[in-house]
């Protein structure tokens, strides 16, 4: 069983839409939450981190936790081409063999169409 | 600027050989993680460091050798035993504040290839 699921893409939206990128993770006490994107290519870049449950907004972004359920989400308002990457969700673990560790998903495909 | 730097960028290996990847960050931070990514995959851990003179083992450590002699440097050697290393290899740091990770940032990377 993946320790980290993100929902298989690619997912392909049409400019201006708001695109939803889903996790989830099995480590019931996990604490540190983070979205990163990836261009091809290239290394990956924090965009959202998130830590406590609810929303967060930064600009187009937003990350969802919801501990209870194990989920957190990603949306993008008002999605560019420049969005077009791969999200790839982290975890943080909070302890025993995960202290110390992040736990990455295999990344969500994004692609944002004119 | 400070930042994590990641030497060579390209780099080939020939078979029987090992090669070493250079990390260096001038953060200050304390931890410091070696990933690899295949394509179309994400990131899997291959060795972590909280402390300088300690590192543990991640998922995939098999084939690998890393020190922490400085805080700044975390160097990975990948030996002759490691039969499939081409990959994309990511270094990064973070600090850890009361227990609670904080977000990690990354090198530009190293592609390895093999000759």
């Amino acid at each position: 069983q993946k320790e980290v699921e993100q929902n298989s893409g690619p997912l392909s939206v049409p400019e201006g839409a708001i695109a939803s990128l889903n996790c989830t993770y099995s480590d019931r006490v996990s604490q540190s939450f983070f979205w990163y994107r990836q261009y091809s290519g290239k290394s990956p870049e924090l965009i959202m981190s998130i830590y406590s449950n609810g929303d967060k907004e930064d600009g187009r972004f937003t990350a969802q936790l919801n501990k209870a359920s194990q989920y957190v989400s990603l949306l993008i308002r008002d999605s560019q081409p420049s969005d077009s990457a791969t999200y790839l969700c982290a975890v943080g673990g909070a302890g025993g063999t995960s202290y110390g560790k992040l736990t990455f998903g295999q990344g969500t495909i994004l692609t944002v169409h004119p | 600027d400070g930042g994590i730097t990641q030497s060579p960028k390209y780099l080939f290996r020939k078979e029987g050989q090992n090669v070493t990847l250079s990390c260096e960050q001038n953060l200050n931070h304390d931890a410091m993680y070696w990933y690899r990514q295949d394509p179309g995959q994400g990131l899997r851990l291959i060795y972590y460091s909280q402390i300088v003179n300690d590192f543990q083992k991640g998922d995939i450590a098999e084939g690998y050798s890393v020190s922490r002699e400085k805080k700044e440097s975390f160097p990975l050697t990948v030996t002759s035993a490691q039969k499939n290393p081409t990959a994309f290899y990511l270094c990064a740091s973070s600090i850890i504040y009361r227990g609670i990770y904080q977000p990690q940032h990354f090198g530009d990377g190293t592609r390895l290839s093999i000759l």
